[in-house]
């Protein structure tokens, strides 16, 4: 079964600065994989997804993730945060594009910006 | 074009009380899902569909029942509240978004149980 680590429980960065977050996955073969972004008491919010092709994928509000086979990652990055980042983020694997294929997801990351 | 939506938005119960959150989306997929989300856990799946008429159980289905009423509408239904049900629960749809099937999220309902 595919599994996603998230090794960074909480992450704090200043306006301004730039920001990784870490996401590394277990699963044999190619994996489909996912960025959602939780803003605090709402739903999840899909940033970006990798499916094939280019590994460097850019989303939405200026993030943008790469696709490391040999590293099984799937890092987070923006290159300069603004204060409205602070959400929580999840990373999420699937095996394959079928309607019927649940994700899984890691335990996510909270990102706290200071000023 | 709402997306998913989910009814009630907050909830508390006392133990052993029942009730049903409703999920609806409007995007026309076939697939849909309920999670629910713990501190420190992500998000776990309950119960899936894969289409209208068929259910699956995920990784945490006890204590939960699910009915997918038509193409639009997936219920959860606690039959007796326990307080280790308490959780934000989310639904989700997915679709083929550029060939890609994604999942949308509803807002949530947050679940207190007493």
């Amino acid at each position: 079964a595919q599994s996603v680590t998230q090794p960074d429980i909480h992450i704090t960065v200043s306006e301004g600065a730039s920001l990784e977050l870490r996401c590394n996955y277990s699963y044999g073969a190619t994996p489909y994989l996912f960025w959602y972004v939780q803003s605090p008491g709402q739903g999840l919010q899909l940033l970006l997804k990798y499916f094939s092709g280019d590994t460097l994928v850019q989303g939405i509000k200026g993030f943008e993730a790469e696709f490391k086979r040999s590293q099984s990652s799937f890092n987070l990055r923006k290159p300069s945060v603004h204060w409205s980042d602070a959400a929580e983020y999840f990373c999420a694997v699937k095996r394959s594009n079928f309607g019927n294929e649940k994700l899984t997801f890691g335990t996510g990351t909270r990102l706290t910006i200071i000023p | 074009n709402a997306g998913v939506t989910q009814t009630p938005k907050f909830q508390v119960l006392k133990t052993g009380q029942s009730m049903t959150l409703q999920c609806a989306q409007d995007m026309n997929h076939n697939s849909m899902y309920w999670y629910r989300q713990d501190p420190g856990m992500g998000l776990r799946l309950i119960y899936y569909s894969a289409s209208e008429g068929t259910t699956d159980k995920g990784e945490v289905p006890n204590g939960y029942n699910v009915s997918r009423l038509n193409k639009r509408e997936f219920s959860l239904r606690l039959e007796s509240a326990a307080p280790s049900q308490t959780s934000v629960y989310f639904c989700a749809s997915s679709g083929l978004d550029r060939g890609q099937e994604t999942q949308y999220f509803g807002p949530g309902t947050r679940l207190l149980v007493l």
